[in-house]
């Protein structure tokens, strides 16, 4: 089974503090995601990573940066956190390979910025 | 452009009815098409997608769904709904001619089943 786990299910930090959100795979997929969810505008790409150290900016990349420095990581970092940066963060990795493979879902890291 | 519409915010249906919850796309090309449910406070779980061949697709948890390319559609359906099908259902879509594998959401269904 595919695995994708991310390192806090609850986060609550203060405006302006760095924030880092962590997300492992360990089936060895090419491409990574992370997605906010938000009620009543479902899930919106934020960034995206299709091998070590490239990196391509989704939808809603403002005030995200991202990092992947090894193949089955990839970080999401909030740089001064700000309370409309409360949501639910969901990371997902696919396969490159094939384009009709599907993407696998981490359980989320719900954060809250006060 | 690519995008997803799912028309209805919430879905009720009572337990042993059949149940739809509906999507239609719109892509440049041929799509790619995924169902995944989510549940409270859980992250997505892959139900199914359609890729090509026949039209009608069987996933998870006894749904299928129905590629019609004519209405541009992929509807989800179940025959007899259950209680703990109660959750949260989103609609993707990819483009064939996409070579970085991104979906592309609808904003979510609430089904919810009733005993």
């Amino acid at each position: 089974d595919v695995k994708v786990t991310q390192s806090s299910r609850y986060l609550v930090k203060r405006t302006g503090e760095k924030v880092f959100l962590e997300c492992v795979q360990d089936m060895d997929h090419e491409n990574m995601f992370w997605y906010r969810q938000d009620p009543g505008l479902g899930l919106r790409l934020i960034y995206f990573s299709y091998d070590v150290k490239m990196k391509e900016k989704g939808d809603i990349p403002e005030g995200y940066s991202v990092s992947r420095e090894k193949k089955e990581r990839f970080s999401l970092i909030l740089e001064s956190a700000s309370t409309n940066q409360t949501s639910m963060y969901l990371c997902a990795s696919g396969r490159g390979t094939r384009i009709s493979d599907t993407q696998y879902f981490g359980p989320g890291t719900r954060l809250t910025v006060l | 452009a690519q995008s997803v519409a799912q028309p209805e915010d919430q879905v009720n249906v009572a337990e042993g009815n059949p149940l739809t919850v509906k999507c239609t796309y719109s892509v440049s090309g041929n799509p790619y098409l995924f169902w995944y449910v989510q549940y409270p406070n859980r992250g997505l779980q892959f139900l199914l997608k359609y890729i090509t061949g026949d039209n009608l697709v069987k996933g998870s948890y006894g749904f299928e769904a129905e590629f019609n390319k004519s209405q541009t559609s992929f509807h989800l359906k179940k025959p007899s709904a259950l209680v703990s099908d109660s959750a949260l259902y989103f609609c993707a879509v990819r483009d064939r001619g996409s070579t970085l594998g991104r979906l592309y959401f609808g904003r979510g269904t609430q089904l919810t089943v009733w005993p």
